[in-house]
């Protein structure tokens, strides 16, 4: 199995909702990222995930908080999101995060649409 | 000065050509290279992986690194339509504390048209 699955495909919210985004593997990869994707422009990370510990947080705003429950999930909450914040939601994972096998495998991407 | 220039593109070519996509980048301390497609609307699809300088062949893919001038290329053989999408070439350090970061182009647009 070489496949990162992501829930929901497509997300429409409101300013003031609250929601989640899950990603989930189960290829024994130690290290998990979300990334935020708009369009024409390539992935930017916002998050990494080592073996189940946040290691990485690039600035991301307060509205996202990641959650990893064990090695194989990852979760995105999202709450007051903006216009701004709509966007192709990626997520990765690889074996590990250094060295040779740091190579990133990625998810089919949540599409989401904050109105 | 982007750490990785990549040509932007559109590159429209006929099918069955060879299809060249290049990038190149000015750290140094990169030593992991990714090339990835992606179709219009969904995730990045890993192409080829590559750590070592030279060339690598998976298919009608190869991908090609020279770290002495910064030069990374894929290469695509018998060029199909189904070929037609956005190319990400991808490169990180390695290090620990930085390896999880990839760095990206900003991706080329083929078109393989009939």
């Amino acid at each position: 199995d070489t496949e990162v699955t992501q829930t929901p495909k497509h997300l429409v919210m409101g300013m003031t909702n609250k929601k989640s985004l899950k990603c989930e593997q189960h290829m024994g990869h130690r290290a998990m990222y979300w990334y935020k994707q708009k369009a024409k422009k390539p992935p930017e990370l916002m998050f990494v995930y080592s073996y189940e510990k946040l290691s990485i947080n690039e600035s991301v705003p307060s509205r996202f908080s990641p959650e990893c429950p064990n090695s194989s999930l990852l979760n995105l909450h999202l709450h007051a999101l903006q216009p701004e914040d709509s966007a192709l939601y990626l997520c990765a994972s690889s074996l590990r995060t250094s060295g040779p096998n740091n190579e990133q495998f990625f998810g089919p991407g949540t599409r989401l649409t904050v109105l | 000065q982007k750490e990785v220039e990549q040509d932007p593109g559109p590159l429209s070519v006929p099918e069955g050509a060879i299809v060249s996509l290049n990038c190149t980048y000015s750290n140094s301390a990169f030593q992991y290279f990714m090339w990835y497609r992606q179709y219009s609307r969904k995730g990045p699809e890993l192409l080829m992986y590559t750590y070592s300088s030279g060339n690598k062949e998976d298919g009608r893919f190869t991908a090609q690194v020279d770290k002495s001038s910064k030069y990374i290329s894929l290469f695509i053989r018998d060029s199909q339509p189904s070929d037609s999408a956005t190319y990400l070439c991808a490169m990180s350090s390695g290090l620990t504390g930085t390896a999880s970061k990839l760095t990206f182009g900003t991706g080329t647009r083929l078109q393989v048209t009939l």
